[in-house]
């Protein structure tokens, strides 16, 4: 499994963009590069996911560096429905089916 | 909603006991998954089914089995229950089951063995 660093804590404000950064060197050339998000008391969402381009969806936006070897993830405007931990998990295209969760960040949004 | 249903949502029950948990995926999804998550070891993957068989496995003891049965429904058993199975079990499915596609988890069932 690609081993990835996270922060574990970032802080934002409201309505403020937040950039979340992951590091997965050891990535592979198959692994597509998923983000999850857990809020308190609930189960993990879904949240992007991307391979070698960036990715926009309705949540958030998708950066990979151009090496693969780390992203980000940005929302755009936090909200306080935005605190949460966030996961960056590689996970293969081809096979080695499972999420490995690690630690992630844990994020603060701020009234 | 993320049309990930599990039941029972809370469930209580003894050590030494074995107990039955549910899970329903998205309607199209082929593959499911179970993890577990407790406080000291977070979010670990048990098992995978795709449409029936057996795909991936984790770190999902031998006391534990699970099953995908012909409707997709799944279920995963726990028996010999200890007290360090208390823990909160979710189920994800996704369309196919690799990195292409994502998960979509249910809201899980929390597990209190006393």
């Amino acid at each position: 499994d690609a081993k990835t660093t996270q922060p574990n804590s970032m802080e934002s404000n409201e309505e403020e963009p937040v950039h979340l950064p992951c590091n997965h060197s050891t990535i592979s050339g198959t692994d597509y590069i998923h983000w999850y998000r857990q809020l308190p008391s609930q189960g993990p969402e879904y949240v992007i996911h991307g391979l070698t381009s960036n990715v926009n969806n309705r949540m958030a936006s998708l950066a990979i560096a151009e090496d693969r070897k780390s992203s980000t993830l940005i929302l755009h405007r936090a909200t306080l429905r935005d605190a949460a931990v966030y996961y960056c998990i590689p996970m293969s295209g081809g096979s080695n089916y499972k999420l490995t969760f690690g630690k992630g960040t844990l994020l603060t949004v701020n009234p | 909603d993320s049309g990930v249903t599990q039941t029972p949502k809370h469930l209580i029950t003894a050590t030494g006991q074995r107990v039955t948990l549910r899970c329903s995926p998205r309607s199209g999804d082929l593959s499911v998954y179970w993890y577990q998550q407790s406080l000291d070891q977070g979010l670990q993957f048990l098992i995978q089914y795709y449409n029936g068989e057996e795909r991936a496995k984790g770190n999902i003891l031998e006391r534990f089995s699970a099953q995908q049965f012909p409707d997709l429904h799944s279920e995963l058993n726990l028996s010999s229950l200890e007290l360090g199975d208390s823990a909160l079990y979710f189920c994800a499915s996704s369309p196919v089951g690799d990195g292409r596609y994502e998960q979509y988890f249910g809201p899980g069932t929390r597990l209190t063995v006393t």
